[in-house]
C-alpha cells in the first residue's frame, strides 16, 4: 500500500535555529514528492516539489527539502527558523509518472511546527 | 492573480439536511479536485475533474455525495443527506496539467 509518514506530530524550535520536519514514503516507482504548509483557517500552500534531478530542492520562504532514495525520505529543512514559520506542514507523494495533475496525491497526517522567540 | 475561491467558508447544518459547496478554480486550470480534511489528518481526495469529466471519483461516497463541473470551470459538491461524520473541512484545489495543486481556503462543515 502506498503511504506517507510524518513521524512527529509536533516540532518545537527556537527562532534562529535550524529546523527539520521529517517525511518518509512508500510508493511504487519513482515518486513525485511535495511539501505544503497550512496556516490557520487557510488552504494549503505549495512550498516545493521534487520530480527528478538534484536531490536538494529549494522552495518558497527559504525552505528546502532533501530527497533520499535509499532511505525513502524527503525531509523539509530551513537553516534559520522564524516565528512566522509556525504552521502545519504536510508532506505528500504521488506515484511515479503521475506526479502532476494526473495522479492521486497522498498526504501525510501533518506536523505542527512551533517556533518560539 | 486570484486564487481558488470557495464558498461558503463555514456552514452549520443539522443532520439529514442537504448542503452544497462551491468552488471556482484558478483561471485556465483544467484540473479541479475536491478533498476532505478531517481534524488532525491530511487531505483525502474525493473527486478529480479534467475539464468537465470526472476522471477519478473512486473515493466519493456516491450514496450521499455528488459533484458536478458542468462547463469545465466552477464546481459544486453536494451532500444529501448530511451525517454527523461529515463534519470536516472540504477543500477545493486546481492545477494545470503536470503542475502543483493550488488549494482554496476550504469550507468548514459542522453537522449537528
Amino acid at each position: 500500500a502506498q503511504s506517507v509518514a510524518q513521524p512527529e506530530d509536533q516540532v518545537n524550535v527556537a527562532e534562529g535555529n535550524p529546523l527539520t520536519v521529517k517525511c518518509t514514503y512508500s510508493v511504487s516507482g519513482n515518486p513525485y514528492l511535495f511539501w505544503y504548509v497550512q496556516y490557520p483557517n487557510r488552504g494549503l500552500q505549495f512550498l516545493l516539489k521534487y520530480i527528478t534531478g538534484d536531490n536538494l530542492v529549494k522552495g518558497s520562504y527559504g525552505f528546502e527539502a532533501e530527497f533520499n532514495k535509499s532511505q525513502t525520505s524527503f525531509h523539509l529543512k530551513k537553516p534559520s527558523a522564524l516565528v512566522s514559520d509556525s504552521a502545519l506542514y504536510f508532506c505528500a507523494v504521488s506515484p511515479g509518472n503521475y506526479g502532476g495533475s494526473q495522479g492521486n496525491l497522498i498526504f501525510g497526517k501533518g506536523t505542527k511546527l512551533s517556533v518560539k522567540p | 492573480e486570484a486564487g481558488v475561491v470557495q464558498s461558503p467558508r463555514y456552514k452549520i447544518i443539522e443532520k439529514k439536511q442537504p448542503v452544497a459547496f462551491w468552488c471556482n478554480p484558478i483561471s485556465g486550470h483544467n484540473t479541479l479536485y475536491w478533498y476532505l480534511q478531517n481534524l488532525g489528518q491530511g487531505p483525502e481526495l474525493l473527486i478529480r475533474y479534467e475539464n468537465e469529466e470526472a476522471v477519478d471519483d473512486s473515493q466519493l461516497p456516491k450514496d450521499r455525495f455528488s459533484a458536478e463541473r458542468l462547463k469545465g470551470v466552477d464546481s459544486t459538491l453536494k451532500i444529501q443527506p448530511a451525517e454527523l461524520g461529515d463534519s470536516a473541512v472540504y477543500l477545493c484545489a486546481s492545477s494545470l496539467v503536470d503542475s502543483a495543486r493550488f488549494f482554496g481556503p476550504g469550507t468548514r462543515l459542522t453537522v449537528l
